[in-house]
């Protein structure tokens, strides 16, 4: 099973500022690798599929980046709505595999 | 409009069993693989299970290989998970979702979720 390692935990940012998430897998995934914002009592949004693609009316402040074992999610300027958690997820191998999640919230 | 509503949560004592469903619309169901996704209170997301549009591929995690099983009828747009021998740590918010390209990708939309309650 390939493991998923997300750092931060939490990140405590302000509006305005720019987040940077990291997702680290136990061994490649090549590209195959999303990314999630889930809030509380909605369904999960999908943010960003195969490393870098934003999903249809994902604004352009979400970028993803990276292949192989390491990943990251920016979001160059945080908006109010933002805040909220956000999970890699990898879909290179059974089983599909989820990242614990990074809190971003309001600083 | 793409529409996943999940159905059929509610509280069971370990051992029991439970039916959930999944109503799909707004899209071609036919030609989409789906998953069941779950998420324990207080704890990450979980993929669970998977299907591809015509039945023949099925995946399981671990947890719930030989208890759980996913099936889909393409004729009412309808995905399930019928839950047997049901542990407290199977209670857990359940999610439907759709692959974004047929039998492959990322999870593209997910339904609200119905919450299954495992407990004596």
């Amino acid at each position: 099973e390939i493991v998923l390692t997300q750092s931060p935990a939490t990140l405590s940012l302000s509006p305005g500022e720019r987040a940077t998430l990291s997702c680290r897998a136990s061994q490649s995934v090549t590209s195959y690798l999303a990314w999630y914002q889930h809030k509380p009592g909605q369904a999960p949004r999908l943010l960003i599929y195969d490393a870098t693609n934003r999903a249809t009316g994902i604004p352009a402040r979400f970028s993803g980046s990276g292949s192989g074992t390491d990943f990251t999610l920016s979001i160059s300027s945080l908006e109010p709505e933002d805040f909220a958690v956000y999970y890699c997820q990898q879909r290179s191998s059974w089983p599909v595999t989820f990242g614990q999640g990074t809190r971003l919230e309001i600083k | 409009e793409v529409q996943l509503v999940e159905f059929g949560g509610g509280s069971v004592q370990p051992g029991g069993s439970l039916r959930l469903s999944c109503a799909a619309s707004g899209f071609t169901f036919t030609t989409s693989g789906m998953n069941w996704v779950r998420q324990a209170p207080g704890e990450g997301l979980e993929w669970i299970s998977y299907i591809s549009s015509s039945s023949s591929v099925i995946k399981y995690a671990d947890s719930v290989k030989g208890r759980f099983t996913i099936s889909r009828d393409n004729a009412k747009n309808s995905l399930y998970l019928q839950m047997n021998s049901l542990r407290e740590e199977d209670t857990a918010v359940y999610y439907c979702s759709k692959r974004i390209n047929g039998d492959y990708g990322a999870f593209d939309y997910w339904g609200q979720g119905t919450l299954v309650t495992v407990s004596s």
